[in-house]
């Protein structure tokens, strides 16, 4: 079980939003340390969605979003479009473990 | 810009151990960066194994810590992992990655290599 929790499944259809959480605890998001965003297209390597909490990489779409507060983030993805479909992950750094920590990863899919 | 490429055999046997290179083109391993491997067992999630910056310090997930050491080549611009004592649970698609900058809590993973399959099977 993963130290940062997300939803294994969420779903939206063509043109609406979703959100993706992703929960963790005062050892880690709730120390203030940044939260990143992963998109895994199927078969491909993870790419940078977002980076400390809500910084888009050069490229990424206006769509994607990210935001934090207290123990947990969410990443909001707008006006969704069928290649959204993906495995989105978070990651954080964990003061107890001493290292950094991936959530277990949400699928994405679009209806 | 800065490409990475993972090498390796694809298979290794039990209780042997696994011996992967990450090649870093476009740019330099010395640069202000954290460079890791993570690892991604079929249908699962994402796990960070390891760390290594350019003048040697290194970083361990606890959990691996025992089995598993990191290297850096400069001159060969590469750097390196190895896993021993692998069991069926070490089969995993394993990734180098590039964090973007050096803070010591780590930065997110800007730039990662394709990827190369690791199956234990004897």
């Amino acid at each position: 079980q993963s130290v940062l929790t997300q939803p294994p499944s969420v779903s939206g259809a063509p043109g609406q939003g979703v959100s993706i959480s992703c929960s963790g605890s005062s050892s880690n998001i709730g120390s203030g340390y940044d939260v990143h965003w992963y998109q895994q297209l199927p078969g491909t390597a993870p790419r940078l969605l977002i980076y400390d909490n809500n910084n888009r990489p050069s490229g990424i779409p206006d769509r994607f979003s990210g935001s934090k507060s207290g123990t947990s983030a969410s990443l909001a993805i707008a006006g969704l479009q069928g290649e959204d479909e993906a495995d989105y992950y978070c990651q954080s750094y964990d003061t107890s473990l001493g290292h950094g920590i991936f959530g277990g990863g949400t699928k994405l899919t679009v209806l | 810009q800065v490409r990475l490429q993972e090498s390796g055999p694809g298979l290794v046997k039990p209780s042997g151990t696994l011996s992967l290179t990450c090649a870093v083109s476009g740019g330099s391993i010395s640069s202000n960066n954290w460079w890791s491997w993570v690892r991604q067992p079929p249908g699962k999630g994402l796990e960070w194994i390891a760390k290594i910056f350019h003048r040697g310090s290194t970083d361990y997930n606890s959990s691996l810590k025992s089995r598993v050491t990191i290297s850096v080549d400069k001159a060969k611009n590469q750097f390196s992992l190895r896993l021993s004592s692998v069991t069926a649970a070490d089969t995993a698609v394993y990734y180098c990655a590039r964090e973007k900058g050096a803070r010591p809590e780590g930065d997110a993973f800007d730039i990662w290599g394709q990827g190369t399959l690791v199956t234990v099977s004897s």
